[in-house]
């Protein structure tokens, strides 16, 4: 069956990086897109770029560009969001999540159970 | 970008009643070419991750209980669920993949009255 399994939670300080990983397994790795979406307290969801796994291109949301990479190691099927000069603001779950591309579905259906980041002084 | 904006932010229906979630896009999610809406509905509780309720705007997700539907067509969407049942307390959202943007709504919390 198809799984996203996510690293486990962080505390960091402002100003720090932080790095999460996305463990999937069940399906062809480099056949979808890796998604990555956080949920900040008391905010909705919200789309921070995706991953071609196969051709290791990244899209970002315009929020992001400049502070997050996305990358992906094909031999053991997991993702990776790094998200660079963290503030208060950055406290959120972070969510990875499998989408199709082209003809195919496009939606986000499998989701990983979420990693919370906690930036604190 | 493509805005999504769903109204109310809140809801309160009685449990057996319905219950109308609505999604207004800022531009057609409507791709002519293959006549699909491109908008999804999540359900998410606390202390998960969203889960995909509907796709294409209308079409169910293997799984999903048959009370849940989705219609709408260009810029306007709704998710209706026919009859409320205590699990499905929970915020709903709807996403475009239109635009590589992938915008979702700000969400929907829908309660027990």
């Amino acid at each position: 069956q198809v799984q996203l399994v996510q690293s486990g939670a962080e505390v960091t300080k402002p100003g720090d990086s932080v790095k999460v990983s996305c463990d999937t397994s069940g399906y062809t790795f480099s056949g979808y897109y890796v998604h990555w979406v956080r949920l900040a307290p008391g905010q909705g969801l919200e789309w921070m770029g995706r991953l071609n796994p196969g051709s290791g291109v990244p899209n970002y949301a315009q929020k992001f560009q400049g502070r997050v990479t996305l990358t992906g190691d094909t031999s053991i099927s997991t993702a990776y969001l790094e998200l660079r000069w963290l503030t208060s603001d950055d406290t959120a779950v972070y969510y990875c999540a499998r989408g199709g591309w082209g003809s195919s579905r496009l939606d986000f259906d499998y989701w990983g159970q979420g990693t919370l980041i906690t930036v604190s002084s | 970008d493509i805005v999504m904006t769903q109204s109310p932010d809140s809801l309160a229906v009685s449990l057996g009643e319905r219950a109308t979630i609505n999604c207004k896009s800022s531009q057609s999610i409507l791709y002519s070419s293959n006549n699909k809406n491109y908008l999804a509905w999540y359900q998410q509780k606390p202390g998960q991750p969203p889960k995909l309720l509907i796709y294409w705007a209308s079409i169910r997700e293997s799984g999903v209980p048959d009370r849940f539907s989705g219609s709408g067509s260009g810029t306007d969407f709704t998710l209706t669920i026919s009859s409320l049942q205590a699990e499905d307390v929970a915020v709903y959202y709807c996403q475009q993949y239109y635009s590589t943007l992938y915008a979702f709504g700000q969400g929907t919390k829908l309660e027990i009255k």
